[in-house]
C-alpha cells in the first residue's frame, strides 16, 4: 500500500458546485496532512494544512482529518472554473522530515 | 521577500550532454529536496538534503547527481547516465523537525532532451 492514495479523477463538478477531494493514507505517515494546488505547467502551492481531527476552514476552502478512517478530504464550495487544477495530497513522514505525495486528483469546474 | 529560486526555466539537453539545475534558497532552511514530475503524473523524489554537505538518494537517483556546499544551495546534474530527463524539475526546502509545516516550492525547470 503507497503511503497517500489519491483518485486520479478526473473530477468534474459544474461552476457554483462543491467539490470534494480526497486521501487515504497509511500507518507510516505521521498526522500532518497538507493540500496542494497545481496549475498545469508551474509549481504547486500550498492551500491548507490540517493536524487535528475534525473540519479546518479558510475561505471557500475545507479540510477535514479523520484519524480513525485513516482519510483527509478537501472541499471547495463555490467552485469556480478557476480551481480547476491538479490537488495533491500530501502527509509528514516523521524519520525523513519530508513530505510524501498522492497521486494528484485532476479537478475540472465547467462554467 | 524569501523564496526559493529555481534557473533557468527552460533547458534543453543534447544527447550525451550533462547539465545542472539551480536551485538557491533564502528561508534559512535546513533541508532541501529534488522531485521530478512527468506529464499527468505525480511527484518522485530524486535526492534530498537534511544539512550541508549530505544528502541522500531518493526513490529515482540514477543518472541524476547532487551537492550541499552552501545552506542556501542544492545545485542538481542530470547527468548523461538519466537516458529520458524530459521532465518537470521541482525544488522544495523545509525547516528540521517541521511536521506542521508544508514545504516552499521553486517554480520549477522544465528539462528537454533535443
Amino acid at each position: 500500500q503507497k503511503e497517500v492514495e489519491q483518485n486520479s479523477g478526473p473530477l468534474s463538478v459544474p461552476e457554483g458546485a462543491i467539490a470534494s477531494l480526497n486521501c487515504t493514507y497509511s500507518d507510516r505517515v505521521s498526522q500532518s496532512f497538507f493540500w496542494y494546488r497545481q496549475y498545469s505547467g508551474k509549481s504547486p502551492e500550498l492551500i491548507m494544512s490540517i493536524y487535528s481531527n475534525g473540519d479546518k476552514e479558510d475561505g471557500r476552502f475545507t479540510a477535514q482529518l479523520n484519524k480513525a478512517s485513516q482519510y483527509v478530504s478537501l472541499l471547495i464550495r463555490d467552485s469556480q472554473p478557476s480551481d480547476s487544477a491538479t490537488y495533491l495530497c500530501a502527509a509528514y513522514v516523521i524519520a525523513g522530515n519530508m513530505l510524501t505525495f498522492g497521486g494528484g486528483t485532476r479537478l475540472m469546474v465547467k462554467p | 521577500d524569501g523564496g526559493i529560486t529555481q534557473s533557468p526555466k527552460y533547458l534543453f539537453r543534447k544527447e550525451g550532454q550533462n547539465v545542472t539545475l539551480s536551485c538557491e534558497q533564502n528561508l534559512n532552511h535546513d533541508a532541501m529536496y529534488w522531485y521530478r514530475q512527468d506529464p499527468g503524473q505525480g511527484l518522485r523524489l530524486i535526492y534530498y538534503s537534511q544539512i550541508v554537505n549530505d544528502f541522500q538518494k531518493g526513490d529515482i537517483a540514477e543518472g541524476y547527481s547532487v551537492s550541499r556546499e552552501k545552506k542556501e544551495s542544492f545545485p542538481l546534474t542530470v547527468t548523461s547516465a538519466q537516458k529520458n530527463p524530459t521532465a518537470f524539475y521541482l525544488c522544495a526546502s523545509i525547516p528540521l523537525d517541521s511536521m506542521n509545516y508544508g514545504y516552499t516550492f521553486g517554480s520549477g525547470t522544465r528539462l528537454t532532451v533535443v
